[in-house]
């Protein structure tokens, strides 16, 4: 079983450029997360999905936007990227809310 | 908003030590905490889960307990391993929205 897979691993992007990071889980879980880790403020809600069709907003969700066509995947989408949206992004999905499993992440540097 | 406290941030002990790492959080009204390991570079891997109606779990060498009514759990790490060398992060499920509120972790490092 894969799990929870990220692509690209990492991406070096000019500014004002658009970029989407693809996440996919074959666990068949209902919800499913993005965040981004930076040091000093830990993990960040980005915007999640507690099914299929249904998205919403995290903690820091602006110059970011999801979508959920399926259960599977689940991208975001940086539509015109800023240097303060370089990071590490994690895509994390969960049965319908209780423990939650990560990806490994993509290392976003935005000059 | 709920603020998830990890203290210390780095902790460096002899190995076979057994230790203790914390994680305070500030409304006790939660649905579950769950702590994690990640290594440098890698992502978050689940250690342990506990829903709110439970005291502790236990995998192997570690023990999480849970106390609601003070905002507390604590990692209790057995026999401590060079491999245990990682950041230990909690997260706590709030009851109210939808997200999970992490702490910023505890970087461990075991030495032989």
């Amino acid at each position: 079983t894969a799990g929870i897979t990220q692509a690209p691993t990492s991406q070096i992007l000019a500014a004002g450029r658009s970029m989407t990071l693809r996440c996919t889980q074959d666990m068949r879980h209902n919800a499913m997360y993005w965040y981004r880790q930076d040091l000093g403020l830990g993990l960040r809600l980005i915007h999640y999905s507690n099914t299929a069709g249904t998205t919403g907003k995290g903690e820091v969700p602006d110059g970011y936007s999801v979508s959920r066509a399926n259960t599977d995947d689940f991208p975001l989408t940086l539509a015109s990227a800023v240097p303060s949206q370089t990071s590490v992004y994690f895509c994390a999905s969960s049965p319908g809310g209780n423990e939650q499993f990560f990806g490994p992440g993509t290392r976003l540097t935005v000059l | 908003k709920q603020e998830v406290t990890q203290i210390p941030a780095a902790l460096s002990v002899p190995e076979g030590e057994n230790l203790v790492l914390n994680c305070s959080f500030t409304d006790s009204a939660i649905y579950n905490l769950q702590w994690f390991r990640q290594d440098p570079g890698k992502g978050l891997t689940s250690l342990l889960l506990i829903q709110s109606s439970q005291r502790e779990q236990t995998s192997g060498r570690l023990n999480a307990s849970l106390d609601k009514s003070s905002g507390r759990s604590t990692l209790y790490i057995a026999a401590s391993q060079p491999g245990d060398s990682a950041t230990y992060l909690c997260a706590v499920d709030p009851l109210i929205d939808n997200q999970f509120y992490f702490g910023t972790g505890t970087s461990l490092t075991v030495i032989p």
